[in-house]
């Protein structure tokens, strides 16, 4: 049974490129959350994707959206790098239906850095 | 949101049992209590979730008193590779139409030596 996937696993990019990172949630999994962890800080709730619809969003710039796919997939993209977008990018897939609070299984991440 | 209170850091060597206490004062009625563990360069994994009294899996223990303001997470007889940083998080039952995201402090980090 295959947990989360993050792809790429490393990129870099330049000030003002774009970047799309993908998510492929573990089998029987219909939510994704995306969150960003900066070096030695805990991570950062960027947004959530059900239902192929964005239902809660962090504190986090327009520069910043996403998708999800009918097959729950999901991507985040960011738009206008800034050289603070260096950090590991996380997806974490939950159940909606579980019983119990949220359990999220994270992926590896995704660790962008901005030059 | 519930805000979550950790320390910082917390030092221990092998074999030795491991207390880490959060303090979620604003704790909401629906809200469970999840704990999770994170090494360097991973995403952070589950250990243990509870909503009150005391819950206990293979690798942890989670007491939660009655007035559910604070947690303790229990590792017994801590090994090197428990050396990971620890988050307390709080957040509702997913079947809540709110279903509010969970949220991450800053965690605590422990540090285990031989």
């Amino acid at each position: 049974d295959a947990g989360v996937t993050q792809s790429p696993t490393h990129l870099i990019k330049t000030r003002g490129q774009q970047v799309t990172l993908r998510c492929s949630p573990k089998s029987g999994h219909d939510t994704v959350s995306w969150y960003q962890q900066a070096l030695g800080q805990g991570p950062q709730f960027i947004f959530q994707y059900y239902e192929e619809e964005e239902r809660q969003r962090g504190n986090f710039p327009d520069r910043f959206s996403g998708h999800q796919f009918p097959n729950y997939s999901s991507e985040l993209n960011v738009n206008a790098l800034l050289l603070g977008d260096s950090a590991l990018y996380l997806c974490a897939s939950s159940f909606a239906g579980a019983d119990g609070a949220n359990v999220l299984t994270f992926g590896a991440g995704s660790r962008l850095t901005v030059l | 949101l519930a805000k979550t209170t950790q320390p910082i850091s917390m030092d221990s060597y092998e074999g030795q049992e491991v207390n880490i206490t959060c303090s979620h004062n604003n704790i909401a009625t629906n809200d469970y209590i999840t704990w999770y563990q994170q090494f360097p360069s991973q995403g952070p994994r589950f250990i243990i979730q509870g909503y009150k009294t005391k819950v206990t899996n293979e690798v942890a223990s989670l007491f939660i008193p009655a007035d559910r303001k604070s947690s303790t997470l229990s590792l017994p007889r801590v090994s090197l590779s428990d050396t990971a940083v620890y988050y307390c998080l709080v957040g509702a039952s997913s079947r809540d139409t709110g279903r509010r995201a969970l949220t991450f402090g800053s965690g605590t980090r422990l540090q285990v030596q031989p």
